[in-house]
């Protein structure tokens, strides 16, 4: 069955870049009419959106985040990335990669999430 | 940003008891929410989309339905497994905004 895992360093400093990389396994990630999002979840609170990026490189942010984030996709690779510049404390979070339906536009598959904390 | 609001924030039920989440969006979202279930230390699991459709292989207690802006998500007969934290979000538009979360907890 298709399955999403998240990989990346734990532990990033403050004002450096936070990069995840989300890999898809399964199936291709060019298959079907989806969307590839990074949701993150800090400790104890609510889930945010990120944003999400389409096999054909077409992107969406939250605006609360746009000017730090960029996503990209390797679809040779099968796998779409994160990357968060300028990291505080604040962007301490489980952060978790998803497959999006392109018809509804909902989140039907998650990948386990992995912790990253931004300390010195 | 449209503005999800849950109610209640926490709830305590028994097993074998009716429970029902409201959520209210902000502004008009058509049909575009969902609902997820997340347990602890696990990642969200997709529950309903389009505001009452059934995601495959989610038992048949769950259901939901909407009245304009405001949505229900309805547990006939809580089960033990049913245990958790339940978030709606639209995806009418971008930014995707959730919920802040309603947690079922044992009474």
């Amino acid at each position: 069955q298709v399955q999403l895992q998240e990989s990346g360093p734990g532990l990033v400093k403050p004002s450096q870049t936070l990069s995840l990389t989300c890999t898809v396994s399964g199936d291709s990630i060019s298959s079907g009419n989806y969307f590839w999002s990074w949701i993150r979840q800090p400790a104890e609170k609510g889930l945010q959106w990120i944003g999400r990026i389409y096999t054909s490189g077409t992107t969406n942010y939250n605006p609360s985040l746009k000017s730090r984030v960029t996503i990209s996709i390797d679809t040779s690779k099968n796998q779409f990335s994160l990357n968060v510049n300028s990291v505080t404390a604040a962007d301490t979070a489980v952060y978790y990669c998803a497959r999006g339906a392109s018809s509804g536009w909902h989140h039907n598959l998650w990948g386990q999430g992995t912790l990253v904390t931004v300390s010195s | 940003d449209i503005q999800m609001t849950q109610s209640p924030s926490s709830l305590s039920a028994s097993v074998g008891d009716r429970v029902t989440i409201t959520c209210r969006a902000s502004q008009d979202i058509s049909s575009y929410l969902n609902w997820y279930q997340q347990k602890p230390g696990r990642a969200p699991k997709l529950l309903i989309y389009a505001a009452s459709s059934l995601q495959s292989g989610v038992p048949s207690r769950f259901s939901a339905s909407e009245s304009g802006t405001d949505f229900t998500l309805t547990i006939s007969s809580l089960q033990p497994e049913d245990f958790a934290t339940y978030y709606c979000q639209q995806s009418y538009t971008t930014p995707l905004t959730f919920g802040g979360g309603t947690k079922v907890e044992i009474k």
